[in-house]
């Protein structure tokens, strides 16, 4: 069965820090993806990232880069020099096929991060 | 800004009432995908349409339904409303069957008297 587990609950960093929140998921699919979205307060969920299963190759986006190890079935995510309009809860997702052709998503519970002036 | 509609913003209503809500996917997108953000639940998957039919099914309860029509919008019931459902209702959508990017829409908060 799908689980999706974001042990941090909440992470408070200084600005220009960095900070890693932490994704760990389960599957027993060996085609799945992975993704990444930030909900600031204003409620929206907005993309970052998607990643298949079979492409570990990390990946950076300016700031923002990823960590994909299926060794340890992990996806962090990593923000550098963080800055106070990174406040927001990040989530991290698995995307794996169902019986009829469709995607289940399952959402881990979220970590929400704060960075203070 | 996502593409993807949702209507309405804002939905206050009393229990055992029954509701809809509606979702406009981005142009192009044939998947449509409703979840549920509550508290005490977090962010779960409810239900997945592809041009019409549905594709995957999540947690929904059997007191909602939903549908995609022709036009590919798509509409969740609900009914027999209860305070529990309060709650962030999302709408998202997909190029095709759900391998691609989720985009999803502004939501709808609803609450439950």
């Amino acid at each position: 069965a799908q689980k999706v587990t974001q042990a941090q609950t909440e992470i408070s960093v200084v600005e220009k820090e960095d900070v890693t929140l932490d994704c760990v998921y389960e599957t027993r699919d060996t085609t799945y993806y992975l993704f990444w979205y930030k909900q600031p307060p204003s409620g929206e969920l907005v993309f970052l990232i998607r990643r298949n299963s079979f492409d570990e190759q990390n990946e950076i986006s300016g700031r923002y880069s990823w960590n994909f190890q299926k060794s340890t079935s992990s996806f962090n995510f990593t923000i550098t020099a963080s800055q106070v309009v990174d406040s927001a809860v990040y989530f991290c997702a698995l995307s794996e096929p169902g019986l009829t052709g469709g995607f289940k998503t399952i959402f881990g519970a979220g970590t929400r991060l704060f960075v203070k002036a | 800004d996502s593409g993807v509609t949702q209507t309405p913003k804002h939905l206050i209503t009393a229990t055992g009432q029954r509701v809809t809500l509606r979702c406009s996917p981005r142009s192009g997108d044939l998947s449509v995908y409703w979840y549920q953000q509550s508290l005490d639940q977090g962010l779960q998957f409810l239900i997945q349409y592809y041009n019409g039919e549905e594709r995957a099914k999540g947690n929904i309860l059997e007191r909602f339904s939903a549908q995609q029509f022709p036009d590919l919008h798509s509409e969740l019931n609900l009914s027999s409303l209860e305070l529990g459902d309060s709650a962030l209702y999302f709408c998202a959508s997909s190029a095709q069957q759900g391998w691609e990017t989720q985009y999803f829409g502004p939501g709808t908060r609803l609450l439950v008297l």
